[in-house]
């Protein structure tokens, strides 16, 4: 079946560094999209990509979709305490079943 | 408001209950989907429903069971079959846009624990 793979697993990084999570489905995907799950609370919609190649930007996140529609990126630039959680990517199957697959997500601590 | 509500927030059962969490959305929401929570697992798909009188299993569905006769309701109950319970439990729900769902809305989850 459809798996998505999502790396690293756990970052830590002072405050003020980059951060980049990468996300890979075995399929081609319809879209993807990424959420957020601050500690103790519930994943959160941040964004999602439809189209080949596309790039999006919220302030200091940038999303991306890769050309083969098989993977994706989050890169958060100078990280602040307040971005501390877990970033999932969840990908819809093409042409499959409608159902969201996550990938195990990554922890990002933040240390300032 | 409008939203996804799980109930209750924790929930303490004895091994070998069935046990069921409820789940309700006010957004009319034809999608909606149960994950499972641990530790270094990520969000593993248990059921979901496209659409109401019907659903389909997940990743995990062995040792769960839903229904769908409401669409705003999707009750999951965690069965004696169930080996290993203990869990944070997410429902969610999406808009079935075409054949493109668009985002989920999570509720606030059930920490179940089995003892």
């Amino acid at each position: 079946g459809q798996q998505v793979m999502q790396i690293p697993q756990y970052q830590h990084v002072q405050e003020g560094e980059d951060f980049t999570t990468y996300c890979n489905s075995s399929t081609t995907l319809s879209n993807i999209q990424w959420y957020k799950q601050r500690p103790g609370g519930h994943p959160v919609f941040l964004i999602q990509l439809v189209k080949s190649g596309e790039v999006k930007k919220q302030k200091r996140l940038t999303f991306q979709f890769g050309e083969a529609k098989k993977n994706s990126s989050l890169h958060i630039t100078a990280t602040q305490t307040t971005d501390v959680g877990t970033y999932f990517c969840a990908g819809l199957n093409q042409g499959g079943s409608e159902k969201l697959v996550f990938g195990k997500g990554t922890k990002l601590t933040v240390n300032p | 408001d409008g939203g996804i509500t799980q109930s209750p927030k924790y929930l303490f059962r004895k091994e070998g209950q069935n046990v069921t969490l409820s789940c309700e959305q006010n957004l009319n929401h034809d999608a909606m989907y149960w994950y499972r929570q641990d530790p270094g697992q990520g969000l593993r798909l248990i059921y979901y429903s496209q659409i109401v009188n019907d659903f389909q299993k997940g990743d995990i569905a062995e040792g769960y069971s839903v229904s769908r006769e409401k669409k705003e309701s999707f009750p999951l109950t965690v069965t004696s079959a169930q080996k290993n319970p203990t869990a944070f439990y997410l429902c969610a729900s999406s808009i079935v846009y075409g054949a493109v769902n668009t985002e989920a809305f999570f509720g606030q989850g059930t920490r179940l624990t089995v003892v």
